[in-house]
């Protein structure tokens, strides 16, 4: 069965520091993935998307995700992270037309 | 283009009272779902329409219905308001063919059952 996991509800950074966030799935083949941002009060905005290529994503706001299939991972990563970056952070699988999300990680960035 | 609108922003309504909320997807999105959002239970899945035709359904009672319309209109009906029901309803659209491509979101309903 697919799922997604996101290990972190919590993760406090310093502004200008650097930001990994963790996402681990279960698929049995090559996932469709995606990274999402909820500010509060609002909708899911996409950070970006992968599906086979190149395991390193760009997407938009400076975020960038690996994928690494043998650790079925697919992190999230910026460089510096600013304060407008605070926020929640989903993860999500696609199969079948399915969506499934992990359960997300806050972020708070320290100024 | 214009993005996913839903409306209204907000509702309050009284426990037992039934309401509808309404979703207007991106323009050429054949494929709408409903996820409810609370801060115990996270983001959790209702249905997906497509071409007027539930694909998809989670695992909530009855009380809870959609209807998608001939222009990709979704509209998403509780009856019998519970307080439990008190969330954040967010709408998204797809192109749902198949091919992975991402949900795009709305701002949310914020309902409140009193």
């Amino acid at each position: 069965a697919q799922s997604v996991t996101q290990p972190d509800i919590h993760i406090t950074v310093s502004e200008g520091a650097s930001l990994e966030l963790r996402c681990n799935y279960s698929y049995g083949a090559t996932p469709y993935l995606f990274w999402y941002v909820q500010s509060p009060g609002q909708g899911l905005q996409l950070l970006l998307k992968y599906f086979s290529g190149d395991t390193l994503v760009q997407g938009i706001k400076g975020f960038e995700a690996e994928f690494k299939r043998s650790q079925s991972s697919f992190n999230l990563r910026k460089p510096s992270v600013h304060w407008s970056d605070a926020a929640e952070y989903f993860c999500a699988l696609y199969n079948f037309n399915k969506f499934y999300f992990g359960s997300g990680t806050k972020l708070n960035v320290k100024p | 283009k214009a993005g996913v609108t839903q409306t209204p922003r907000y509702l309050i309504k009284t426990r037992g009272q039934q309401v509808t909320l309404s979703c207007s997807p991106i323009s050429g999105h054949r494929s709408v779902s409903w996820y409810q959002q609370t801060p115990g239970q996270g983001l959790q899945f209702l249905f997906e329409y497509f071409s007027e035709t539930q694909r998809n359904k989670g695992n909530f009672p009855g009380r809870f219905s959609g209807r998608q319309f001939s222009n990709s209109r979704s509209e998403m009906n509780v009856s019998t308001l519970e307080l439990g029901d008190s969330a954040l309803y967010l709408c998204a659209s797809s192109l749902g063919d198949g091919e992975g491509s991402p949900l795009h979101f709305g701002n949310g309903t914020r309902l409140t059952v009193t």
